[in-house]
């Protein structure tokens, strides 16, 4: 069964603002955390991942946040472009096992 | 490095045939995933391997479906008699043994069932 749970299944931002991504995770045990975008008909490519020792990680324009608390995970894609127009994927990682959440679709308006 | 390879690619078959896909993981990598991705769908995992033994196949439909790797290194998922709801994009991932290493994607094979 699905795990890895979504709050928003589509997202659409004008190109340069910043767009947001959220999940929740069920399994307490869980502590690695990548996300993956996966543009229309290619393979999904990890973006950025945080480990559960940390809260907050930063990459090139992406930012990520991991409340262990209450099982969140956000994306934070900021000055968004066109070439950020795919689905995003949120995951867990439990002993070994890799769990996907269904997707976020974000489109980015010129 | 060339990534994880699979083949084929696409593959159109009539319900009840079987049907194989291939899956070369990245050098080294001993942990081996397939998974079924549907369309709008996240992926879905049908198996884990770790060498040559399959440590996780709670997810993949025994009656149907059957997967191998010899050798831990390549591996074949294979469905027989396929039927029309088995049409999807099956994916093949491989990572290194470990909690937080990154698992690397093929291109997967996209399956239509007619």
């Amino acid at each position: 069964g699905e795990s890895v749970g979504l709050h928003l299944p589509t997202l659409s931002v004008q190109e340069g603002d910043s767009a947001v991504i959220k999940c929740t995770y069920s399994d307490s045990a869980s502590n690695y955390f990548p996300w993956y975008k996966q543009e229309l008909g290619k393979r999904p490519q990890l973006i950025i991942d945080i480990r559960s020792n940390m809260d907050k990680r930063q990459g090139q324009r992406v930012t990520v946040l991991l409340n262990k608390t209450v099982k969140h995970l956000s994306l934070q894609i900021a000055a968004t472009q066109p070439g950020d127009s795919a689905v995003y994927f949120c995951a867990e990682k439990n002993d070994y096992k890799l769990s996907f959440g269904a997707g976020t679709t974000v489109t980015v308006r010129a | 490095e060339a990534g994880v390879v699979q083949s084929p690619r696409y593959k159109i078959i009539e319900k009840k045939q079987p049907v194989a896909f291939w899956c070369n993981p990245i050098s080294g990598h001993n942990t081996l995933y397939w998974y079924r991705q549907n369309l709008g769908q996240g992926p879905e995992l049908l198996i884990r391997y770790e060498n040559e033994e399959a440590v996780d196949d709670s997810q993949l439909p025994k009656d149907r479906f059957s997967a191998e790797r010899l050798k831990g290194v390549d591996s074949t998922l294979k469905i027989q008699p396929a039927e029309l709801g088995d049409s999807a994009v099956y994916l093949c991932a491989s990572s290194e043994t470990g909690i937080g290493t990154e698992a690397f994607f093929g291109q997967g094979t996209r399956l239509t069932v007619v």
